[in-house]
């Protein structure tokens, strides 16, 4: 079974513009979890997915955004994009997202903004 | 707010020992908690998990404690390999339904590991 996979595997943008990461969970996983990660601030959450509704939301302003579609494909957008920006932001799986449920990462897309 | 936090940053080890890595959680409300490892360049990958109404789990190689008297968890990797070198982080949940997806990681504890 092919685990979760996560697009582009890097980027670069500039100060101002958008981006639009993609991430396909593992087959029959109907929940996605969006994470950023930096060397400061660690592992954050975002936001979670399940049946195409945001479910769960972490604390980062209105700039990031995601969706989910009905295949549990999920996407994320940053607009207006900040240096602090620049990370590495995983996107992980799981058949349902109950409370007691383990997560499955994907290798993660390397934002790098200039 | 609430945190989960590692104790030792920096973990170096022969090959052959055993490692013990430590973590520390604030949130009493916890009832799930996960040991990531994380190589470069690649996601967390899933080590090992532990429920909170259990003491201790064992897999291959991996052992979690957890005291909930004291909020502490630990990994044990016993016979250590030098592919055993990465990352590792610490994360727990629970709470309910707000905690959909969400995982609070702890800061992580680099292992090396000697030939």
């Amino acid at each position: 079974k092919a685990g979760v996979t996560q697009t582009p595997r890097y980027l670069i943008k500039t100060r101002g513009q958008q981006v639009t990461l993609s991430c396909s969970p593992i087959s029959g996983h109907r929940s996605v979890s969006w994470y950023q990660q930096t060397p400061g601030q660690g592992l954050q959450f975002l936001f979670e997915y399940f049946s195409e509704t945001q479910r769960n939301k972490g604390n980062f302003p209105g700039r990031f955004s995601g969706r989910q579609f009905s295949n549990s494909r999920s996407e994320m957008n940053v607009s207006t994009l900040e240096l602090g920006d620049s990370a590495l932001y995983l996107c992980a799986s799981s058949v349902n997202s109950a409370t007691n449920e383990k997560l499955f990462f994907g290798s993660g897309t390397q934002l790098s903004v200039l | 707010g609430e945190s989960v936090g590692l104790h030792l940053p920096t973990l170096s080890v022969q090959e052959g020992d055993n490692s013990i890595i430590n973590c520390a959680y604030s949130n009493s409300a916890s009832d799930y908690f996960i040991w990531y490892k994380q190589e470069s360049g690649k996601g967390p990958q899933f080590i090992i998990d532990i429920r909170s109404n259990m003491d201790k789990r064992q897999g291959q190689r991996v052992t979690v404690l957890l005291n909930k008297t004291v909020k502490h968890l630990s990994l044990q990797i016993a016979a250590t390999q030098p592919g055993d070198s990465a990352v590792y982080f610490c994360a727990e949940t629970g709470g309910g339904g707000t905690s959909y997806g969400k995982l609070t990681f702890g800061q992580g504890t680099i292992l090396t590991v000697h030939p």
